[in-house]
């Protein structure tokens, strides 16, 4: 079956640090993963998204890539704050349209 | 701007019960989802729609019935709540779930079955 896995550990890092967070796919080939941030007691929100025919992608502190060979995606915080602190989750779509999400990452930041 | 609302946002039932979860958005988007979120298990995704007219079952779909009342609005109903359906449940939408958009959560249910 289709499966979209992320580590279930938290990372913790020092404020300053670069924040670096998996996302796995198997048994299928998305055509883009999608990245999500979520606070404690809200929704998710969207970060970015990434095709598969782009390696990379940023947006100011952050970088994605996306790698079809290791069936991976990369998701980099860099100059890491304590607000950066959430769990971030990937996200994309599988056969008959589902949109599938993995089970998220928590990130704590440390001053 | 409201986005994605979802009603109510806290519930408490009786083994037994039935409720049906309200979801609403006003962005005009194609594509809605029901997800619940538990400990541990990310979202799972319990039913979708990928455009009015349409629904269909997801990982989770036991238990659970929707309804696409109209573009804007898709109700998650439980017939008959079990402890197991204790969960988190999110509502989300998306312009087109085919054209790779991004979805937009509710603030979420906190549902508890007692």
């Amino acid at each position: 079956s289709q499966k979209i896995e992320q580590n279930s550990e938290a990372l913790n890092i020092q404020e300053g640090k670069t924040a670096t967070l998996t996302c796995n796919y198997t048994n299928y080939s998305p055509a883009y993963l999608q990245w999500y941030r979520q606070d404690p007691g809200r929704g998710p929100v969207f970060l970015l998204l990434i095709r598969e025919n782009e390696k990379e992608k940023r947006k100011e502190r952050l970088k994605v890539t996306f790698d079809t060979t290791l069936k991976q995606s990369l998701f980099h915080i860099t100059a890491s704050q304590p607000a950066d602190s959430a769990t971030y989750l990937c996200a994309s779509l599988g056969n008959f349209n589902k949109f599938y999400f993995g089970s998220g990452t928590k990130l704590n930041v440390k001053p | 701007n409201a986005g994605v609302t979802q009603t109510p946002k806290f519930q408490v039932l009786k083994t037994g019960q039935s409720m049906t979860l309200q979801c609403a958005q006003d962005m005009n988007h194609n594509s809605m989802y029901w997800y619940r979120q538990d400990p541990g298990m990310g979202l799972r995704l319990i039913y979708y729609s990928a455009s009015e007219g349409t629904t269909d079952k997801g990982e989770v779909p036991n238990g659970y019935n929707v309804s696409r009342l109209n573009k804007r609005e898709f109700s998650l109903r439980l017939e008959s709540a079990a402890p197991s359906q204790t969960s988190v449940y999110f509502c989300a939408s998306s312009q087109d779930v085919r054209q790779n958009t991004e979805a937009f959560f509710g603030q979420g249910t906190r549902l508890t079955v007692v």
